[in-house]
C-alpha cells in the first residue's frame, strides 16, 4: 500500500531564515505531487505540483519555491521566510490516472515568528 | 468558471441529526467529485466521490447526491455523530486533469 511522509511535522522558524520541507511517497512510482498550504481556519491553497521528475508547476507566485529530485521526493523552500508564509503545509499524492483522487500527507504546521 | 462555491461555512448539527453540505460549479466538464474529510492538525482525508454517471453514491453513514443539470453535488451524514465533527471540502476536476478544484471548506460540529 502507498504512504506518503512529511518532515518536519512542525517547525518554527525566524524571519529572513531558509526553509526546506520535504515529502516522500512510498509504494507506487511516478506519481502527480502537490504541496498545499492551509492558513489557520481555511481553505486549501495550491502552490506546485509536479507531474514528474524537474517538472513543476507554480500555482501562486511567491517566495516559495519546489523541487523534485527523484521520482517520489517533493521539497518545498524558501531562501527568506516571512511572517506571510505560517501555515499548514500539506503535500499530497495522486496516480496521475484519468481521475484526479488525491491523498494527502500528515502536513507540517509551520510558524514565523 | 473554475470555483467551486461551497455551503454553508459552517454548521451545527445534533447527534443523530443529519448533515448535509452543498456544492455548486460552473465548469460543465468537470466529472469527477470528491469530498475529503479533515480533523484538527491532520490533513485531508478522501471520504468519498462520484462521478456524474450515477446521482448518488452511498458509503456507510456518508451519501453523496449529484444533480447534473443544476451542477450541485452534497452531502448528506446521516446519523451524524460527535466524532463526525471536522471540516470537511467538496472538489471537482475535468478528466485528465492534473489539479482538482476545492470548496473553502465547512466545519460541522455535531453537539452530543
Amino acid at each position: 500500500s502507498q504512504t506518503i511522509h512529511q518532515w518536519p511535522a512542525t517547525l518554527v522558524q525566524p524571519v529572513g531564515s531558509p526553509l526546506s520541507l520535504e515529502c516522500t511517497v512510498e509504494g507506487t512510482s511516478n506519481p502527480n505531487l502537490y504541496w498545499y498550504r492551509q492558513a489557520a481556519g481555511r481553505g486549501l491553497q495550491l502552490l506546485f505540483y509536479s507531474v514528474g521528475i524537474g517538472q513543476i508547476s507554480s500555482e501562486v507566485p511567491q517566495n516559495l519555491s519546489a523541487s523534485r529530485p527523484q521520482d517520489r521526493q517533493f521539497i518545498l523552500s524558501s531562501k527568506k521566510l516571512l511572517l506571510s508564509d505560517s501555515g499548514f503545509y500539506l503535500c499530497a499524492w495522486s496516480m496521475g490516472l484519468l481521475y484526479n483522487e488525491q491523498f494527502f500527507g500528515p502536513g507540517t504546521r509551520l510558524t514565523v515568528l | 468558471q473554475q470555483q467551486v462555491k461551497q455551503s454553508p461555512q459552517s454548521l451545527i448539527v445534533q447527534k443523530g441529526g443529519i448533515s448535509i453540505i452543498n456544492c455548486a460549479y460552473e465548469n460543465t466538464a468537470f466529472d469527477y467529485f470528491p469530498w475529503y474529510q479533515q480533523f484538527p492538525g491532520k490533513g485531508p482525508a478522501l471520504l468519498i466521490a462520484i462521478r456524474p454517471d450515477v446521482s448518488e453514491k452511498k458509503e456507510g453513514r456518508f451519501t453523496i447526491s449529484f444533480n447534473k443539470s443544476a451542477k450541485q453535488f452534497s452531502l448528506h451524514i446521516m446519523d451524524s455523530q460527535p466524532g463526525d465533527s471536522a471540516t470537511y471540502f467538496c472538489a471537482a476536476s475535468p478528466p485528465g486533469y492534473s489539479t482538482l478544484t476545492f470548496g473553502k471548506g465547512t466545519m460541522l460540529l455535531v453537539s452530543p
